[in-house]
């Protein structure tokens, strides 16, 4: 089975522009989550999409948006970027109140210059 | 205001011994408590989780143990293998597997 799957793994952009970052979850997951992981930080809760609608979104700018498509994958744009964007990415899927928490990707590393 | 709290940046343990990583929370709706692991480039993996109505839940060499009046879990690791170094997530959700939060993590480095 294949894992949950993320887009690019490496990202470089420059300050202003956006980026657009993709995930594919687990087959069967209808549930997907992006967090932010900054240096020398934890995991920041970003978005959280399931039956594509945002159901709740964590303490970060609209500049921060995305959307879930029917067939469950999801994409995270961030527009206008800014340096302190620069992090890993990390999506993750899970069944609806899935008990064993999430399956995380690799994440996105994006780097803004 | 960091609603989980790793307060140990990192941790060192000889290989056999006990590994014991902390975490502490404010929110006392969280009910449903997880840990991860992560290696250097790759997503952290599910390691083990314990709900609020038990105190201790037990999987191999890893134990989390939960109290609730402290707002304290801890994750022992017994015995310790070089493999085992990672950074550690714990992560608490208020509604049953839905939007977990995140501690800052801890970089354990299990020595040989």
């Amino acid at each position: 089975e294949a894992g949950v799957t993320q887009s690019p793994t490496h990202l470089i952009k420059t300050r202003g522009q956006q980026a657009t970052l993709r995930c594919s979850p687990i087959s069967g997951h209808t549930s997907v989550y992006w967090y932010q992981q900054a240096l020398g930080l934890g995991l920041q809760f970003l978005l959280w999409y399931d039956e594509g609608e945002e159901r709740n979104r964590g303490n970060f700018p609209p500049r921060f948006s995305g959307r879930q498509f029917p067939n469950y994958s999801s994409e995270l744009n961030v527009n206008a970027l800014e340096l302190e964007d620069s992090a890993l990415y990390l999506c993750a899927s899970s069944l609806l109140q899935g008990k064993d928490g999430y399956t995380f990707g690799s994440g996105t590393r994006l780097t803004v210059v | 205001d960091q609603q989980v709290k790793q307060n140990s940046p990192s941790l060192s343990v000889q290989e056999g011994r006990i590994s014991i990583l902390n975490c502490d929370y404010t929110n006392s709706m969280f009910d449903y408590f997880l840990w991860y692991k992560k290696y250097p480039a790759e997503g952290p993996t599910f390691l083990i989780s314990i709900s609020s109505i038990k105190d201790k839940n037990e999987d191999g060499r890893f134990t989390v143990f939960l109290n609730k009046s402290a707002k304290h879990l801890s994750l022992h690791i017994v015995p310790s293998q070089p493999g085992d170094s990672a950074v550690y997530f714990c992560a608490a959700s208020a509604i049953y597997g839905q939007n977990f939060v995140f501690g800052p993590g801890t970089r354990l480095s299990v020595l040989p």
